[in-house]
């Protein structure tokens, strides 16, 4: 079955401390990856996505992820982390055929301790 | 720049009562989405409509009912809530399909809980 499983349910870094967030997907075919971030009581916002080509992408708000085939990995990572970067992150995978249906981890919740 | 702009933001039903939650969006987008998010389960996808006249389900439809008249409203009814309606329900639109842009614009969420 079609997945994206994201391991961390809440992770707490210092501001100014570097983070990575996991997320792996499960596809029989090399999927669309997108990032997303929710800020409390706020829709969700798209931070990066990734659909071929060049597997390091950047994204806005600093952030960047790496595709990785090998391990069907697509981390988001940020060098060093602003308080405003609390929220929910959500990985998201989509495959062509799919339906127009994205498919949704569980999210990660960062906690920034100042 | 107003977006998708979803009403109510917050509802309380009683079981077995009936309402319908509002969506319009004003960026000429003809994919519109309705998910509903739950704690720890991430979003799961209600409905969908690729334009005006043409809606399909997704993961998690029954108990749900959507029309798509217009490119701008995609209204999403509750024929005889339930307590497992209970959840935060998010409106979502884009310009092309997810193979597109793939990128989603969201509204701000709708609070609902059944009792």
């Amino acid at each position: 079955a079609q997945s994206v499983t994201q391991p961390d349910i809440h992770i707490t870094v210092s501001e100014g401390a570097s983070l990575e967030l996991r997320c792996n997907y499960s596809y029989g075919a090399t999927p669309y990856l997108f990032w997303y971030v929710q800020s409390p009581g706020q829709g969700l916002q798209l931070l990066l996505k990734y659909f071929s080509g060049d597997t390091l992408v950047q994204g806005i708000k600093g952030f960047e992820a790496e595709f990785k085939r090998s391990q069907s990995s697509f981390n988001l990572r940020k060098p060093s982390v602003h308080w405003s970067d609390a929220a929910e992150y959500f990985c998201a995978g989509y495959v062509t055929g799919g339906g127009n249906k994205l498919t949704f981890g569980t999210g990660t919740q960062l906690k920034v301790e100042l | 720049n107003a977006g998708v702009t979803q009403t109510p933001k917050f509802r309380i039903l009683k079981i077995g009562q009936s309402m319908t939650l509002q969506c319009t969006q004003d960026m000429n987008h003809n994919y519109m989405y309705w998910y509903r998010q739950d704690p720890g389960m991430g979003l799961k996808l209600i409905y969908y409509s690729v334009g005006a006249g043409i809606t399909d389900k997704g993961e998690v439809p029954n108990g749900y009912n959507v029309s798509r008249s217009t490119t701008e409203d995609f209204p999403l009814r509750l024929e005889l809530a339930a307590p497992s309606q209970t959840s935060v329900y998010f409106c979502a639109s884009s310009y092309k399909g997810l193979g597109g842009t793939g990128e989603l614009f969201f509204g701000e969420g709708s609070r609902l809980t059944v009792l």
